[in-house]
């Protein structure tokens, strides 16, 4: 069992390029998050889809895209890339119900310059 | 929405010592507080959990304790040992989206 699977690992992008950020998660879970972890910030969400076909805004979701592609599949796109989108991004999914914690994908390192 | 307070933002401890995390949640439907570690470089990793109807858990050197009058809760390691040392958050969620703590820096020295 893989788990929650990100990639890339890193990334760096010029001001104003696009990507793609991928994540999938092997555990048959409905709800999936994208989150931005800065130093002293805490984590913050960016968008969640809390079952296939559904996406919603989180507390900073300016500049990102997100794609629920499927149960398994959760993308999340920057348009144009800014350097305040340099962060450390997580992938994450969680089990039915609403006691559960969530298993986090390894994350993604992206330097925008 | 949901605003949760984490103190402190470093702690450092000598090996053997306990260290106590405290967090403060602002909205009291919030029924679900898990803890997670993060060591350096890695994934947050899901330590503990507490639901509203308990007042404490505890897992072997962890424990968490959860104040539902006050909206507070905390996280207890006695102990500590250097694979301690860490980044720990906090986390509170009403419903499933969990907002984060800022998140402490643990550092135990042996």
């Amino acid at each position: 069992n893989a788990g929650v699977t990100q990639t890339p690992k890193f990334q760096v992008l010029k001001t104003g390029q696009s990507m793609t950020l991928q994540c999938a998660q092997d555990m048959n879970h409905n709800s999936m998050y994208w989150y931005r972890q800065d130093p002293g910030m805490g984590l913050r969400l960016i968008y969640y889809s809390a079952s296939e076909g559904t996406t919603d805004k989180g507390e900073v979701p300016n500049g990102y895209n997100v794609s629920r592609l499927n149960k398994r599949e959760f993308s999340l796109r920057l348009e144009s890339a800014a350097p305040s989108q340099t962060s450390v991004y997580f992938c994450a999914s969680q089990s039915p119900g609403r006691y559960y914690g969530y298993t986090f994908g390894s994350g993604t390192r992206l330097t925008v310059v | 929405g949901e605003n949760v307070e984490q103190h402190p933002s470093t702690l450092s401890v000598q090996e053997g010592d306990s260290a106590v995390i405290k967090c403060t949640y602002s909205d009291s439907a919030s029924n679900y507080f898990p803890w997670y570690k993060q060591e350096l470089g890695k994934r947050p990793q899901l330590i503990i959990d507490i639901r509203s109807n308990v007042g404490e858990k505890k897992d072997q050197r962890i424990a968490v304790t959860l104040n539902k009058t006050a909206k507070h809760f905390s996280l207890h390691i006695t102990e500590t040992q250097p694979e301690d040392s860490a980044v720990y958050f906090c986390a509170a969620s009403e419903y499933s989206t969990l907002t984060f703590g800022k998140g402490t820096m643990l550092l135990v020295s042996p």
